[in-house]
């Protein structure tokens, strides 16, 4: 069993570049989430969808977009790479609620400088 | 302001120790959520509490919720350095704004 899988592990991107953060699960789970995770900051949501085709924002949506074509597949895209972006993302998803607890990728950590 | 206080921030002991960690808030939560994350990886979800008062074992691990919601607790008993990692609880905002608030973390390191 899989559960969620986040390609690639590590990227380092230049200024103004682009990439695509792949997500996947394969637990059929409704709910998946973006977050960013940086020193003393904790984990800050990027964005999350509660099913295919439906998307929302979170807290620290800009510079970044997402879409859910299907029910496995979450991708996170970055346009244009900014040294802010430099973080560890992390894929998760839940079956139901976001209260009843996520499983969580093994993340990807992005440098761009 | 952070919403979810967790103390303490790092945490170092020996092998065999017990240890508490705690997770505090003003806010009243539906549910909480303890995890650990080992350096590289995501965080791995170890249980959620439900009910106020509720107390959760996993074998060592001992997870309470507070009476009134708005806190909790793991205690570890004869620590191991398999127990090391970063401890994150997260926890459902009650009401209409179904928000979950992530704590910092307890850095937890467990010395053979």
């Amino acid at each position: 069993n899989a559960g969620v899988t986040q390609t690639p592990k590590f990227r380092i991107l230049k200024i103004g570049q682009s990439m695509t953060l792949q997500c996947t699960q394969d637990m059929n789970h409704n709910y998946m989430y973006w977050y960013r995770q940086d020193p003393g900051m904790g984990l800050k949501l990027i964005y999350y969808s509660v099913g295919a085709g439906i998307t929302d924002k979170g807290e620290v949506p800009n510079g970044y977009n997402v879409s859910r074509s299907t029910t496995e597949d979450f991708p996170l895209r970055l346009e244009l790479a900014a040294p802010s972006q430099t973080s560890v993302y992390f894929c998760a998803s839940s079956y139901l609620d976001r209260g009843l607890g996520y499983t969580f990728g093994s993340g990807t950590r992005l440098t761009v400088v | 302001t952070q919403l979810l206080e967790q103390s303490p921030q790092f945490l170092s002991i020996q092998e065999g120790e017990n240890l508490t960690v705690y997770c505090n808030s003003s806010s009243v939560f539906s549910s909480l959520q303890w995890y650990r994350q080992e350096p590289g990886e995501g965080p791995v979800l170890l249980v959620t509490v439900v009910t106020g008062g509720e107390v959760k074992k996993l074998k060592r691990l001992t997870f309470q919720f507070g009476d009134a919601r708005k806190d909790s607790s793991l205690h570890i008993t004869a620590a191991q350095p398999g127990d090391t990692g970063l401890y994150l609880c997260a926890g459902l905002r009650a009401g209409n704004n179904r928000k979950l608030i992530w704590g910092l973390g307890t850095s937890l390191a467990v010395n053979p």
